[in-house]
């Protein structure tokens, strides 16, 4: 079974405006990460969040990890077009290999 | 420097011949991963290597698949008697694999279509 799941499938919102894509897991894990996915080729890393952290920022991306109700959320700001992508979270499970394990993933449309 | 790469990047192949999908990852990494995305879906995982270790398998859906990574470098992925439901883009990622650092660098794909 899927250990991440993201919520919304897909998401379509103005150029400028904030996005906000959610990702729930079932099992304890050592960190989240969020990838994106242009084109449906290869996947680029965005960040990572530990299961120690509550929250982090990069640029315009904001984290936020609840271990508690085993989800995160990622926040886009200021959407621009070149966001256009999938996002996907993935986990690793606590005191296993460096395996992650992807959600099914959001597609963003930013509407110029 | 250099990412993953991987060749080639499209395959179209008949029903039941073999194929090998190449990667080179990261120079200096020690852990490869091999995953399988069928269109519109998340990323299936597949095989995974970690420096000299045995590799973790438990991800291949069948023994027609199989994996092999050469010196701790290259791999190939192996597919044989290939199947229509085989079709997908196989991926292809490394990491320093290093303790607390999890961070995948990901390879621009190979996509695979059975005919």
């Amino acid at each position: 079974s899927q250990q991440g799941e993201e919520d919304p499938q897909a998401l379509s919102i103005q150029e400028g405006e904030n996005a906000t894509m959610n990702c729930s897991y079932k099992t304890s894990i050592n960190n989240l990460q969020w990838y994106r996915q242009n084109s449906g080729r290869g996947l680029v890393h965005l960040i990572l969040i530990r299961s120690n952290e509550r929250e982090k920022h990069s640029g315009r991306l904001r984290v936020t990890l609840d271990t508690s109700k085993k989800s995160s959320s990622l926040l886009i700001t200021a959407s621009r077009a070149a966001d256009t992508a999938s996002y996907f979270c993935a986990t690793d499970k606590f005191q296993g290999a460096q395996k992650l394990v992807f959600g099914q993933g959001t597609r963003l449309t930013i509407n110029p | 420097g250099a990412g993953v790469s991987q060749s080639p990047s499209n395959k179209v192949t008949e029903k039941g011949k073999d194929v090998e999908l190449r990667c080179d990852p990261i120079s200096g990494h020690t852990a490869l991963y091999w995953y399988r995305q069928s269109l519109g879906q998340g990323l299936e995982f597949l095989i995974y290597f970690q420096g000299n270790s045995a590799p973790d398998k438990s991800g291949l859906p069948s023994d027609r698949f199989s994996a092999e990574r050469t010196g701790g470098s290259v791999s190939t992925l192996t597919i044989q008697r290939t199947q229509q439901e085989d079709s997908a883009v196989y991926l292809c990622a490394s990491s320093s694999g290093t303790e607390f650092t999890y961070e995948q660098y990901f390879g621009p794909g190979t996509r695979l279509t059975v005919t």
